[in-house]
């Protein structure tokens, strides 16, 4: 069975922290994202990759970053945690777009 | 204005309704559209999957796509209480670049 794994599935951390989360899959991948989701607002894209090393700007960039060192394993990363970073972290991959995104399970993350 | 739009609802009907969910959206070029469905404080996962226009059926679920009116639908005949979840529409097309567009969920409730 195909998988994307999101190390966390709740985390608590505090104003200011950095904040490393982690995603892996198994399918060998290409592509692979970065949303957010909250209540009315829906999926937003923060971050997403087409190869190793690579990385583009989703829809909000802002406040995050991320890593892509190796095929299998997307990391994103909040450098400075803050309270309007507390939200629901869903990691992706796909193949193409033919085949549609496979997600993680999410992280639920509260910054306090 | 959204390039996709969905009713959030939420919507709730009794065991055993025929349930209708729907999708807007206002790029003509989107070629591939799809249904997610997501549980509660999982990831989504995908349901149904459609290119171009038509119907698609796979047991008690119908997607329909109707390019001409920008609409999309999906059909769900004898619902059960185990299909209460949040459906999200993702439509997509190559110049998207690999990205999907989802709309923004709708919350269905099936009562027993």
């Amino acid at each position: 069975d195909v998988k994307v794994t999101q190390s966390s599935r709740y985390l608590v951390k505090r104003t200011g922290e950095k904040v490393f989360l982690e995603c892996v899959q198994d399918m060998d991948h290409e592509n692979m994202f970065w949303y957010r989701q909250d209540p009315g607002l829906g999926l937003r894209l923060i971050y997403f990759s087409y190869d190793v090393k690579m990385k583009e700007k989703g829809d909000i960039p802002e406040g995050y970053s991320v890593s892509r060192e190796k095929k299998e394993r997307f990391s994103l990363i909040l450098e400075s945690a803050s309270t309007n970073q507390t939200s629901m972290y869903l990691c992706a991959s796909s193949l193409s777009i033919n085949y549609g995104y496979t997600f993680g399970s999410g992280t639920r993350l509260t910054v306090v | 204005q959204k390039e996709v739009e969905q009713d959030p609802g939420p919507l709730s009907v009794p065991e055993g309704a025929i349930v209708s969910l729907n999708c807007t959206y206002s790029n003509s070029a989107f070629q591939y559209f799809m249904w997610y469905r997501q549980y509660s404080r999982k990831g989504p996962e995908l349901l149904m999957y459609t290119y171009s226009s038509g119907n698609k059926e796979d047991g008690r679920f119908t997607a329909q796509v109707d390019k001409s009116s920008k609409y999309i639908s999906l059909f769900i005949r004898d619902s059960q209480p185990s299909d209460s979840a949040t459906y999200l529409c993702a439509l997509t097309s190559y110049n998207q670049g690999g990205k999907l567009i989802f709309g923004q969920g709708t919350e269905l409730s099936v009562k027993p």
